[in-house]
Formats: C-alpha cells, structure tokens, sequence
C-alpha cells in the first residue's frame, strides 16, 4: 500500500524558519513531490525529490531520505504570503502499468506578524 | 503563455443530474489529469489523458468519465450525481504527463450536488 503522512496544521511567525514533515510508505519509489496550495487558489509546484539529500531553491528547500521514507519542505524567512496548505505527493503504480499520483491531505500553514 | 483554464468555474446540480466539466491546458501540453479535492479525502486522481488516449486512471465508479480532443481539450463527465460528488475538480496539465513531471494545475470548478 501506500500511505502519505503530513500534520493537519502549523503556525509560525513571519521571518521565521519552518519545518513541515512528510513520511510516506510505498512499496516502490519514484520520487516525491511538493505543491503550495493558497486557500481557494489551485497547487503551484515547489519541488521534485528523486535522489536522497537537501535541494534549496531560494527561501524554500525540500530534503529526502528514500530509507526513512521521509522528506521535508524547509522555508526561511516566513513571509505572510507564505500562508497556505503545502501538499506533498508521492507517484504510485500499480497493476497494468497504471500510475497515479497518491497526495498527503496537507498541511495548512498560518505565518503570524 | 495563458495557463490551465477550467470551465464553468462554479456548478449547482441536483441528484441524478449528469454534469460536464471542461478544461484547456497550456498550450502545447498535450498531458490532462483530473483530480477531485475535498477536506476529507484531500486530492484524488480521477484519470489522465495523453494524446486523446486513457492513460492512467484512479480508483472511481464508472460514473466519472473523460475524454481528450485533439487539440488536447479534456472534458470530464460525471453521471447520475450524488451528494458525494460535491467537491472541486482540478485539472492539471504537463509536457510529457505520467507521475514524474511537474503539473500546471486550472483554478477548478466548485461543483455543488444539492
């Protein structure tokens, strides 16, 4: 099976550094996604893990860790736009050579003044 | 470039009715998922197309349907609406498809079964 874990929600304040965790369990592995959703708005890509270790990309970084099934989204700097659900994603196939991607119900993230 | 647009944006439909959603992707983007998100369940894929063609699907009823134009247009079908059906469908576009790509998501369509 496969099964995606994020927290329901976090708070931080603005210029802060936030952590938000993701740990997922699949029986064969083919990266891991992140996505930033603001509320009423569609998910905008942030990141695409394959390989193991820190990817930074300006104030957001994304690290995986393919034996622990784990990965998080690192963001510095909070700013109040960065409120938002952040989801993450892992790709699954099964039977037939179907794929799909398999998402995490996100975390909803709330960056105070 | 324009980006993923979706229409009608907001939908009211009784039980029983049948809905249909559209969607136009970036162009050149020949590469359409259809997702549905609702607190609950969070995103769920539905199916996508590629080049007119079903080539991944989710695990919904026979009631959910799509198809692909050769223009790379995708229409979603919804048949014999449920309550359950309320939820805002999401299509998202990419290059080349599949799960490893990035995907440009339409701003969806809130559909409400009363």
């Amino acid at each position: 099976g496969q099964n995606i874990d994020q927290p329901t929600e976090m708070t931080a304040t603005e210029g802060a550094i936030v952590q938000i965790n993701c740990t997922y369990q699949t029986s064969g592995f083919n990266g891991l996604f992140w996505y930033q959703q603001h509320a009423g708005e569609a998910p905008t890509f942030l990141s695409y893990n394959v390989l193991d270790g820190l990817e930074e990309k300006g104030r957001f970084s994304s690290f995986l860790s393919r034996s622990k099934g784990y990965s998080y989204l690192l963001l510095k700097e909070l700013q109040m736009k960065d409120s938002a659900s952040y989801l993450c994603a892992v790709p699954r196939q099964e039977a037939g050579n179907n794929r799909k991607l398999i998402w995490g119900l996100g975390t909803s993230l709330a960056v105070n003044p | 470039k324009a980006g993923v647009t979706q229409t009608p944006r907001y939908l009211i439909k009784t039980r029983g009715q049948q809905v249909t959603l559209s969607c136009s992707p970036i162009s050149g983007h020949r590469s359409v998922s259809w997702y549905q998100q609702t607190p609950g369940q969070g995103l769920q894929f539905l199916f996508e197309y590629f080049s007119e063609t079903q080539r991944n699907k989710g695990n919904f009823p026979g009631r959910f349907s799509g198809r692909q134009f050769s223009n790379s247009r995708s229409e979603m079908n919804v048949s014999t609406l449920e309550l359950g059906d309320s939820a805002l469908y999401l299509c998202a576009s990419s290059l080349r498809g599949g799960t490893n790509n990035e995907q440009f998501f339409g701003p969806g369509t809130r559909l409400t079964v009363l």
